[in-house]
């Protein structure tokens, strides 16, 4: 079965400091996404790729850049982390154009203090 | 840009009982849609994908309606038990580059024996 991985699963940054989330796919999909989901906000666009060493602006891209580096792996970076970036994050990636279907990962709890 | 409105944001059913979530989207050329299902500290899975106009699909315990005349998606979760209490989430493509979903805010079910 085509699966979404996502480490960390959970973590504590502190503000100002930098946080890398990584994602990993075994879908052999092109599309790859990160989402933030917050209560009341559904799931929110941060960025997005539909191939490796590049990467589009989502909805929310403000404080976050991405990193595709390979067709399996999309990053999410926090350069200088702050307390409203405190949420779930979640990974997901689609096959090719048109299919839309997005398969998520487990996400990752991240807690800026 | 599309925009989906959902609701209720939380919904209490005995089990047994049916449930029913609302979606409401704005953009008549939306073609594609799903309902995701978010379990506590997992990911989203998905349930269903809609297309096509005023359709009904049947699912394992659920049934989905799509009504594009009124731009309104159901789901209906028939005779429900403890093992259907999450976040249910709809979704409609944007029709957009980048094979790009809108969420709605999510409703928590809860099944009470």
């Amino acid at each position: 079965e085509a699966a979404v991985t996502q480490s960390p699963r959970s973590k504590v940054a502190v503000t100002g400091g930098k946080v890398t989330l990584s994602c990993h796919q075994t879908n052999n999909h092109d599309y790859m996404y990160w989402y933030r989901q917050d209560t009341g906000h559904g799931l929110r666009l941060i960025h997005y790729s539909y191939v490796a060493d590049s990467t589009e602006k989502g909805d929310i891209p403000d404080g976050y850049k991405a990193s595709r580096p390979s067709q399996e792996n999309f990053s999410l970076i926090l350069e200088l982390a702050s307390l409203s970036q405190t949420a779930v994050y979640f990974c997901a990636s689609s096959d090719t154009a048109y299919s839309y279907e997005q398969y998520f990962g487990p996400g990752t709890r991240l807690t800026v203090l | 840009g599309e925009q989906v409105e959902q609701r209720p944001p939380h919904l209490s059913v005995r089990e047994g009982d049916s449930a029913v979530i609302i979606c409401t989207y704005t953009d008549p050329n939306s073609y594609y849609f799903f309902w995701y299902k978010q379990e506590p500290g997992a990911g989203l899975q998905l349930l269903m994908k809609v297309f096509s106009s005023t359709e009904i699909n049947e699912g394992q315990g659920f049934t989905v309606l799509l009504n594009k005349k009124d731009k309104q998606l159901s789901l209906n979760l028939t005779a429900a038990h403890p093992g259907d209490s999450a976040v249910y989430f709809c979704a409609a493509e944007t029709n957009s580059a980048g094979n790009k979903l809108t969420f709605g805010i999510g409703t928590r079910v809860l099944v009470r024996p």
